[in-house]
């Protein structure tokens, strides 16, 4: 597609399980960033990805969250042992040179 | 220290006005990019315009324009001929690095909700 997707667009999850969240950049974008927003809030920053260097990880939360990108493409954040206050929308962008273009992000309930 | 401040928490203007969103940065690089984004109630984040920090012009895009001042290190957006579809969450956004590389992470301001009102 010409976008930025996201899958899956709605998770619920039980508390204590792993979820893999996946982002498609669009082709030819080097850098891709994943952000976290909860209901209302800001955008807060997790991670970016140069190719498949992640030169600033200074976001996650916690040891629970990690994510890799394989072959400059795909993305994947993983958060284990999910906890109540990882529900949010989680959202994916990609950019080169002069845009930065957002997927329509994953929905994440931890019930 | 904060980055990105956007001072304004709400804004209301009425259908058919301009209003102007406030946003200002801070920065020791001299090449930056500037970027604002819509977010509407659905939720998705709609990129509307990217000023790069030797850009000689201010940006516009269609009824959107950047009045970057960079001695003051603002960019502040503007939209003219409000509509009540211009009704959303607005986000100013600042990278460090290279204007034509991108090599450092996008980082957001924490948003103005505007309001149209017929």
């Amino acid at each position: 597609g010409a976008g930025v997707s996201q899958s899956p667009s709605n998770k619920v999850t039980e508390k204590g399980k792993d979820v893999e969240l996946r982002c498609d950049p669009i082709s030819g974008h080097t850098a891709l960033y994943w952000y976290r927003q909860s209901l209302g809030q800001g955008l807060e920053f997790l991670i970016y990805f140069q190719g498949n260097s992640a030169p600033d990880k200074s976001g996650l939360p916690s040891d629970r969250f990690s994510a890799e990108r394989t072959g400059g493409s795909v993305s994947t954040l993983t958060i284990q042992r999910t906890q109540q206050e990882d529900s949010a929308v989680y959202l994916c962008a990609s950019s080169f040179r002069r845009g930065a273009f957002f997927g329509q992000g994953t929905r994440l309930t931890v019930v | 220290a904060q980055k990105i401040t956007q001072t304004q928490p709400g804004m209301f203007v009425q259908e058919k006005e301009a209003v102007t969103l406030d946003c200002t940065y801070d920065t020791s690089d001299p090449s930056y990019g500037l970027f604002w984004y819509k977010q509407p109630s659905s939720g998705e984040m709609i990129f509307l315009i990217y000023q790069g920090s030797y850009d000689q012009q201010n940006a516009t895009e269609g009824r959107y324009s950047l009045n970057f001042q960079k001695a003051r290190k603002s960019a502040n957006l503007v939209i003219s001929a409000s509509q009540l579809g211009d009704s959303a969450m607005y986000f100013c956004a600042m990278r460090e690095g290279s204007g034509s590389y991108n090599t450092d992470k996008l980082i957001f301001g924490t948003g103005t909700r505007l309001q149209v009102f017929p």
